[in-house]
């Protein structure tokens, strides 16, 4: 138990549906992350959030939208998702954003039909 | 451009040593970090090196040599548990975290 929860943990969806997947981080901390994880590749970097403002956009498509309403909580919007964008999307936490350990959440398998 | 190269997979036998490379280059340091991330779980925290030398925390160690571009991940008394994907990831001069692709480690009886 990292202390950053994630939910759904699975999600299977077409590519006409929106859907969302949710973090939460009980560790007071102030900036929050996404990343796209896929088989066999290096983590990628999507949004950070520091003190719910967000400061890095890594050339995401928009059809991924960010929501960070306070510290504790960041969403991932996603709507017209393509097959290729099957992966395990991880959310992650640390107490200042580029400074600091990031604590990781179980991630949300997701599979794009 | 950034690059972390780490071996792909690597297989050990229980109550062994096994020794993980990662090998860097990125604009600038401030820290390299491992990471363990059994299948279907959170990446969890292990060590943090910004400084040469050799760091122990148990029955894992990590090294780091700036000059050279080069950290290991040593562990020691290998137990099944231990199977397990190893990331490394380098703090850049922009304070992004660069990541390897992981090493998957198979532990055998």
């Amino acid at each position: 138990e990292t202390g950053v929860t994630q939910t759904p943990r699975h999600l299977v969806m077409g590519m006409t549906n929106k859907k969302s997947l949710k973090c939460e981080q009980h560790l007071g901390h102030n900036a929050m992350y996404w990343y796209k994880q896929s088989a066999k590749k290096p983590l990628e970097l999507m949004f950070v959030y520091n003190f719910k403002e967000q400061t890095e956009n890594n050339s995401v498509p928009s059809r991924f939208s960010p929501e960070c309403p306070n510290s504790s909580h960041l969403f991932l919007h996603l709507h017209t998702l393509q097959p290729e964008d099957s992966a395990l999307y991880l959310c992650a936490s640390s107490r200042l954003a580029g400074e600091e350990t990031q604590y990781f959440g179980p991630g949300t398998r997701l599979l794009v039909l | 451009g950034q690059n972390i190269d780490q071996p792909t997979e690597m297989t050990a036998t229980e109550g062994a040593i096994v020794q993980i490379n990662c090998t860097y280059q990125t604009s600038g340091f401030n820290g390299l970090f491992w990471y363990q991330q059994h299948a279907g779980e959170a990446p969890t925290f292990l060590s943090y090196n910004v400084l040469d030398g050799l760091e122990e925390k148990g029955r894992f160690s990590s090294f780091l040599s700036r000059s050279k571009g080069y950290s290991y991940l040593l562990l020691k008394e290998l137990q099944m548990k231990d199977s397990a994907s190893y990331l490394c990831a380098v703090m850049d001069s922009n304070y992004q975290l660069i990541w390897g692709a992981g090493t998957k480690l198979i532990i055998k009886p």
